[in-house]
């Protein structure tokens, strides 16, 4: 079975200053997607960045970028120039490509600081 | 926002009562699934259908009965539910495999 771990429960974050949130997970195997999903206080969870495994290059979408280990297993979000409206929950998840089930991490409470 | 709805946004039943949850997806996907979303616990897989069939039932109570009458509707029926059962119920819908998912905006329930 898939697992993905996210080992920080909450972080803080300086509004304008960088934060990475780290992502671990589990697979035997090969071909795979990773996401990083956002969930504001009482809002609805939205897609923030995707990576293929077959990919080497990082995804990068604005301020978010992704730094992708496939090896280490390994699938950490980088935000940068954090803005207030960037406080909410952030899980990680993971798909196996011929499979309809997504697995999530348990996720992190990001907080910016104005 | 408004790619995937869900009503209620908000149920509060007793644990005899029989309610039902609606989920409503307008972006021509054609797979559906409902998570459980409990406080400190990562989100967990109900059901899933794809094409209209389930194709995933992962060990989830007979107290809890899905309907996918067409590709843009999906249902969750529920009956004599306990009180562990409160928590977010979120409904998604994406392309088959391996495509991202779009979630709803969820329903509380609240089981007395």
């Amino acid at each position: 079975a898939q697992t993905v771990t996210q080992s920080q429960p909450e972080m803080s974050v300086q509004e304008a200053e960088t934060v990475t949130l780290s992502c671990t997970y589990d697979t035997s195997e090969s071909d795979y997607y990773l996401f990083w999903y956002k969930q504001p206080p009482s809002r609805q969870m939205i897609l923030v960045i995707r990576q293929e495994a077959y990919k080497q290059q990082n995804a990068t979408e604005n301020r978010f970028s992704v730094n992708f280990q496939k090896a280490a297993k390994s699938f950490s979000l980088k935000i940068s120039d954090s803005q207030l409206g960037d406080a909410a929950m952030y899980f990680c998840a993971y798909r196996a490509y011929n499979n309809n089930d997504m697995r999530f991490g348990a996720g992190t409470r990001l907080t910016v600081k104005p | 926002e408004t790619g995937v709805t869900q009503t209620p946004r908000h149920l509060v039943m007793g644990m005899t009562n029989k309610k039902s949850l609606k989920c409503e997806q307008h972006l021509g996907h054609n797979a559906m699934y409902w998570y459980k979303q409990s406080a400190k616990k990562p989100l967990e897989l109900m059901f899933v259908y794809s094409l209209e069939e389930r194709v995933e039932n992962n060990s989830v109570p007979s107290r809890f009965s899905p309907e996918c009458p067409n590709s843009s509707h999906l249902f969750l029926h529920l009956h004599t539910l306990q009180p562990e059962d409160s928590a977010l119920y979120l409904c998604a819908s994406s392309q088959r495999f391996p495509y991202e998912q779009y979630f709803g905006p969820g329903t509380r329930l609240t089981v007395t």
